[in-house]
């Protein structure tokens, strides 16, 4: 099946750090979803991606939809403890198709 | 209540019980799925629910029976699980058309 590579596995950063990873795949994607999973919780819808070029904020963090549909990124600026969690993205091959997810990149938040 | 719920947060089960994991969600979605999250592994898709059929099985064990008596409500029937079977399960929910799927806060299962 599908497969994303979600890098960095995990991450060890300063509060008011910026933080950036990133999620690639050997095929071509046709929609983007970046999601935080708190412990304990599900993960959360943070932010959507439909549009090859797309740059998408939603507060101190954002995504962008690789030009060449085979990647994506997501950058948080002024890291804050709060953001400590799981990071997963996951993509659409095509319209009504299933989600593939990534491993996740765990973010702990030194303050 | 707003978004997914799950019911229970928590449960602990022997290999011999039979027990039940519900979900339910507010969003007026007409699409519902069940996960199973391990550790250090991709989300696993289980079972989806399609207007209210079952569309998709992923190879599992049929230990793990689905139920969706509506567009709402979602549940998962187990019985006779492996300690392999522990794991967060997951209910999310979407509108069929669209990829954007909410997740409920999951039922943490531990099998002994």
């Amino acid at each position: 099946g599908q497969q994303l590579n979600q890098s960095p596995q995990s991450m060890f950063i300063q509060e008011g750090e910026d933080v950036s990873m990133n999620c690639t795949s050997s095929s071509i994607f046709n929609t983007w979803l970046w999601y935080k999973q708190d412990p304990g919780e599900g993960p959360v819808l943070l932010i959507a991606l439909y549009k090859a070029g797309e740059l998408t904020s939603n507060g101190r963090l954002t995504a962008q939809f690789g030009i060449t549909r085979k990647d994506s990124f997501l950058n948080i600026s002024a890291s804050i403890p709060s953001d400590v969690g799981i990071y997963f993205c996951a993509g659409q091959l095509y319209s009504g198709s299933r989600l593939t997810f990534g491993e996740g990149t765990q973010l702990t938040v030194n303050p | 209540e707003t978004g997914v719920t799950q019911t229970p947060r928590h449960l602990v089960m022997g290999m011999t019980n039979k027990k039940s994991l519900k979900c339910e969600q507010h969003l007026g979605h007409n699409a519902m799925y069940w996960y199973k999250q391990s550790a250090k592994k991709p989300l696993e898709l289980m079972f989806v629910y399609s207007l209210e059929e079952r569309v998709e099985n992923n190879s599992v064990p049929s230990r793990f029976s689905p139920e969706c008596p509506n567009s709402s409500h979602l549940f998962l029937h187990l019985h006779t699980l492996q300690p392999e079977d522990s794991a967060l399960y997951l209910c999310a929910s979407s509108q069929v058309e669209g990829p954007e799927q909410y997740f409920g806060p999951g039922t943490r299962l531990t099998v002994t």
